[in-house]
């Protein structure tokens, strides 16, 4: 079991370019969760998304960001015309079930990925 | 809205010690409670996962505890080595709201002198 898997590990992007960040969850896992972690700050949720479906996007900035998970392939958090700010790591975790069926497990979170945006 | 903080936000010891570091948080509704451990430029490795009716867990020197009345937990190394030095991150999982989310304090950075 390869755990889960992001790429790439880092990216470098010039202001007004495209952003895609690959997540591949866990072998049988079919929930994913995307984070942030700015410079100097803590992790902060962006978006929960089981396959071909969003289910939570309540921390997702309201322009440029979107993500996906198709039935088949990687979850892809897209980030549009990138800007100075959105550089930061991005980390994806997965889990094998609904958060709210069962309380009592834990996350496993990829190495994550760090945008620079120059 | 869950609010979680983590105190010291740097701790430098020598090693051998014994040592705790501490974990708030403001809603005690919690499902669980994660302690993670990041290393520089690398990802999340989860040490210990406490549940909301669970005191404490242990693995290896580590012991994490759990007060989820009074909102708080520790985590306390044993023995600790240079290997230790990391950040520790502390994540609850709230029964309230979106119970989807994890919310992480900033994390307390460890050195261990040798």
């Amino acid at each position: 079991n390869a755990g889960v898997m992001q790429n790439p590990r880092h990216l470098v992007r010039r202001r007004g370019q495209e952003a895609r960040l690959r997540c591949s969850p866990m072998k049988g896992h079919s929930h994913v969760y995307w984070y942030r972690q700015l410079p100097e700050e803590g992790l902060k949720f962006m978006v929960y998304l089981q396959k071909e479906n969003i289910i939570d996007e309540s921390g997702m900035p309201k322009e440029r960001f979107s993500a996906e998970f198709p039935k088949e392939g990687p979850s892809i958090l897209r980030i549009q015309q990138v800007v100075r700010g959105d550089s930061a790591a991005y980390f994806c975790a997965s889990s094998p079930i609904a958060p709210q069926g069962l309380a009592n497990y834990g996350y496993t979170f990829g190495s994550g990925t760090r945008l620079t945006v120059v | 809205k869950q609010e979680v903080t983590q105190i010291p936000a740097a701790l430098s010891v020598p090693e051998g010690e014994n040592l705790v570091l501490n974990c708030s948080f403001t809603d005690s509704a919690i499902y669980n409670l994660q302690w993670f451990r990041q290393d520089p430029g690398k990802g999340l490795t989860s040490l210990l996962l406490i549940q909301s009716s669970q005191r404490e867990q242990t693995s290896g020197r580590l012991n994490a505890s759990l007060d989820k009345s009074s909102g708080r937990s520790t985590l306390y190394i044993a023995a600790s080595q240079p290997g230790d030095s990391a950040t520790y991150l502390c994540a609850v999982r709230t029964e309230s709201g979106s119970a989807r989310q994890l919310t992480f304090g900033s994390g307390t950075q460890l050195t261990v002198l040798p």
